[in-house]
């Protein structure tokens, strides 16, 4: 089944603490996202990878930093999570953001809070 | 299941009566726009995309519209079903084509 995955699902952090939200996708896809969802301010890209070893900023990179050494992966990195990062994070991939073809498969979720 | 938005505009239509659900983007250098489908506890999902070059793309039970004269998207989803209940999204994408630009959400509330 094609799918993208996210882990942890949910986790409750302290300010300070540094953490990993992983996320894998099976289907090739070169691009990979993350976002962040926000009550009344929408999904927000973070990072996004066209490729292996790219990676470039989105909207909202401060306080991230991402990694894509293998293409099904691409982790988020959270060096010192602070409170105003508590939020829900997507993962997302495509084969091509630009084709208009391809659909962008999203994960479940992850649901932190930093306190 | 995840909260999405707690002051999303929210759409009330009874079941089996048209919906029509508006988004205004902000980059007339927009050339690809798609609209998504959230439901409570899931990530976005994928409902349907149109290129800058159409005005109007049709799929299973929706159209999407496209007026660049005014920068406006809308989505109609066709005899409206209870499982169509969800937070909808349009997004745009810009930034060389490289990003996904996403609208606030509007709420879709389906009437049995």
């Amino acid at each position: 089944e094609a799918q993208v995955t996210q882990n942890p699902r949910y986790l409750i952090t302290v300010t300070g603490k540094k953490l990993t939200v992983t996320c894998s996708q099976n289907m090739n896809h070169e691009y990979m996202s993350w976002y962040r969802q926000d009550p009344g301010l929408g999904l927000r890209q973070i990072y996004y990878s066209m490729n292996v070893e790219v990676t470039d900023k989105g909207d909202v990179p401060e306080g991230y930093k991402v990694s894509r050494k293998e293409k099904r992966n691409f982790p988020l990195i959270l060096e010192s999570p602070s409170p105003n990062q508590t939020s829900l994070y997507f993962c997302a991939s495509s084969s091509s953001i630009k084709t208009g073809t391809d659909t962008q498969y999203f994960g479940p979720g992850t649901r932190l809070t930093v306190l | 299941g995840e909260s999405v938005g707690l002051h999303l505009p929210t759409l009330s239509v009874q079941e089996g009566d048209n919906s029509i659900i508006n988004c205004a983007y902000s980059n007339s250098a927009s050339d690809y726009f798609i609209w998504y489908k959230q439901e409570s506890g899931k990530g976005p999902q994928f409902i349907i995309d149109i290129r800058s070059n159409m005005d109007k793309r049709q799929g299973q039970r929706v159209t999407v519209l496209l007026n660049k004269t005014v920068k406006h998207l809308s989505l109609q989803i066709a005899a409206t079903q209870p499982g169509d209940s969800a937070v909808y999204f349009c997004a745009e994408n810009n930034n060389a084509g490289n990003m996904l630009t996403f609208g606030g959400g509007t709420r879709l509330m389906v009437k049995p």
